[in-house]
Formats: structure tokens, sequence, C-alpha cells
């Protein structure tokens, strides 16, 4: 079955603390991983793609990376205003859908 | 308009009652996705539409739901004889073509069954 674990549930980090979340998957055929940040009451809003082992990307202090089993969300020197929930989706498998993991709530204290 | 717009964006119904959810997506979007999202839960998907093909409705929870795309463009999500279990975030995807394109979301509409 087709499945997506993100750790850890909730993070607490001081502002300039980095860290790095997890998304680790079992999809058969991956075509697909995506990074998506939701904030409170508001729709998920598009990170990052990555489509092959070894592929990063980059965005201000976000740096994405995909091994064949999990994904990495790297935030380095981090900021209150990166607060949020990040979600990680897989598309391939057996569905040809998203299927997303539950996320992880980020806090980044000042 | 620039982005996915959904509404209404709060609802509020008594149990028994039916609903509607209303999705606009981005202009040019032949792609259209509902999800549901539950307190600690994931996003769960609902249905799919792409272009005219038959839309895929594997996601759908039970007979009370059902959804629509009238011309290719808006989509109404209509859920019959509400249950409590129905309280949810429903969000509204599009993408340019499908498939592994990038999906973006509405706000979503928060539906709260009393």
């Amino acid at each position: 079955e087709d499945q997506v674990t993100q750790s850890p549930e909730a993070l607490r980090l001081q502002e300039g603390e980095s860290s790095s979340l997890n998304c680790s998957y079992t999809v058969s055929g991956l075509r697909g991983l995506f990074w998506y940040r939701q904030d409170p009451g508001k729709g998920p809003e598009f990170l990052f793609t990555l489509y092959s082992a070894g592929e990063e990307k980059e965005k201000e202090r976000l740096k994405a990376t995909l091994t064949k089993k999990e994904s990495f969300l790297h935030i380095t020197a981090p900021k209150p205003e990166d607060s949020a929930t990040y979600l990680c989706a897989v598309y391939g498998g057996a569905t040809n859908k998203l299927i997303f993991g539950t996320g992880t709530l980020l806090a980044v204290q000042p | 308009g620039a982005g996915v717009s959904q509404s209404p964006s709060n609802k509020v119904t008594e149990k028994g009652k039916d609903v509607e959810l209303r999705c606009d997506p981005i202009s040019g979007h032949t792609a259209l996705y509902w999800y549901r999202q539950s307190l600690g839960q994931g996003l769960e998907f609902l249905i799919y539409f792409q272009g005219n093909s038959a839309p895929d409705k594997s996601g759908l929870p039970s007979d009370r739901f059902s959804a629509e795309r009238t011309g290719g463009s808006v989509s109404t999500l209509t859920i019959q004889r509400t249950q409590q279990e129905d309280s949810a975030v429903y969000l509204c995807a599009s993408s340019r073509t499908g498939g592994r394109d990038i999906q973006y979301f509405g706000a979503g509409t928060r539906l709260s069954v009393l």
C-alpha cells in the first residue's frame, strides 16, 4: 500500500536553530514528491517538486532533498515567519494520485 | 482570478441537511481535485476531474457525496444528509494538465455539522 509518513509530528525551534523535517514514503514507481507549506486557515502552498533520487532544490532558507526512500526538508537559520505546517505528498504507484502525509507542525520562536 | 477560489469559507449546518461547496479553479487549468482535511489527518483525496474525461470518484466516502464540474471550469461538491463526521475542511485544487503537475490549492471551506 502506498504510504507517506512524516516526522516529527511537531518541532519547536529557536530562531536561527537549523533542523530537518523527514518524509518517508513507500510507493512503487515514484513520479514526483511534493512539499507544501500550510498556514492556519489557509490552503497548502506549493514549495518544491522532486522527481528523482539525488535531486535537490532550494528556496531562501529551505532546501529539499530526495533519496529512494525519503525526502528531507532542511531549514537553515529559521525565522518566526517560517512557522507553519509542512506537508509532504507523493505521486505515483498504483493509484496515480497525490498521497499526503499528516504534516510536521513547525514553530520557530524569536 | 489569480488563484483557486472557494466559497463559502465557512459553513455551519444541521445534521441531515444538504450542503453545496463551490470551487473556481485557476483559469486554463484542466484538472480539478477535491480533498478533505480532518484534524490530525492528512489530506484525503475525494474526486478528480480531468478535461472531458469521466471523473475519478474513487475517494468519495459514501453515496451522500457527489460532485460535478460545469463547462470544464467551476465545480460543486454536494454532501447530502450531512452527518457530524462530515465536519472537516474541504479543499479544492487545480493543475494545468493533471498527472504530476503542481496542484494549487484554494483556502478551503470549513464545514461544521451540528
